[in-house]
């Protein structure tokens, strides 16, 4: 059984551009969050998607988008790169939306803005 | 979204017991209380969770306070393994907020 797999490992951009990342669920679980994970820092929560929606979003700026397809694989989207945005990128997937649910993570993307 | 407080280091030697402290005094009756353990280079790992009693598996205990302000993450026989951030997190609802974590260091 394949765990939660990420796209790219890792990637570098230069400030401005626009990043995608992508994010494949573990089998049998259909909701899909995402976190940015700073140097240092514990993980940050980004967004959730359940049922190809988004449910619940963190403290992000909308330059952070994401997409969930009906495979329940999913994407990060970030628009106009900032320097701030170089961090490792987590995906976790979960059965359903409940507080005492299981999140698996993936190893993550680690981007890095120059 | 309620809060958790954890001592920032701590030290054990392998094959003794750990005891990771967690406080949260903001805790709300549905919040479940999780803990995950971050090793180097790879993304969270789920440990434990619990509601209000204590819990057992395979990798670890948790023993939550009578009025559940405070928890405990209890590994039985540390090894050099085990050396990772751990992270207790309060959870209603499937987003998790994480902290800084507990970073554990193992002596052989």
């Amino acid at each position: 059984d394949a765990g939660v797999t990420q796209s790219p490992t890792h990637l570098i951009k230069t400030r401005g551009q626009q990043v995608t990342l992508r994010c494949s669920p573990k089998s049998g679980h259909d909701t899909v969050s995402w976190y940015q994970q700073a140097l240092g820092q514990g993980p940050q929560f980004i967004f959730q998607y359940y049922e190809e929606e988004e449910r619940q979003r963190g403290n992000f700026p909308d330059r952070f988008s994401g997409h969930q397809f009906p495979n329940y694989s999913s994407e990060l989207n970030v628009n106009a790169l900032l320097l701030g945005d170089s961090a490792l990128y987590l995906c976790a997937s979960s059965w359903g939306t409940s507080g005492r649910d299981t999140q698996y993570f993936g190893p993550g993307t680690r981007l890095t803005v120059l | 979204d309620a809060k958790t407080t954890q001592p920032n280091s701590m030290e054990s030697n392998e094959e003794e017991p750990v005891h990771l402290p967690c406080n949260h005094s903001t805790i709300s009756g549905t919040d479940y209380i999780h803990w995950y353990r971050q090793l180097p280079s790879q993304g969270p790992e789920y440990v434990i969770h619990g509601l209000t009693s204590n819990v057992n598996n395979r990798m670890a205990s948790l023993a939550i306070a009578e009025d559940r302000k405070s928890s405990t993450l209890i590994l039985h026989r540390a090894t050099l393994r085990d050396a990772a951030v751990y992270y207790c997190i309060l959870r209603n609802n499937n987003d998790m907020r994480f902290g800084a974590g507990t970073r554990l260091t193992v002596k052989p």
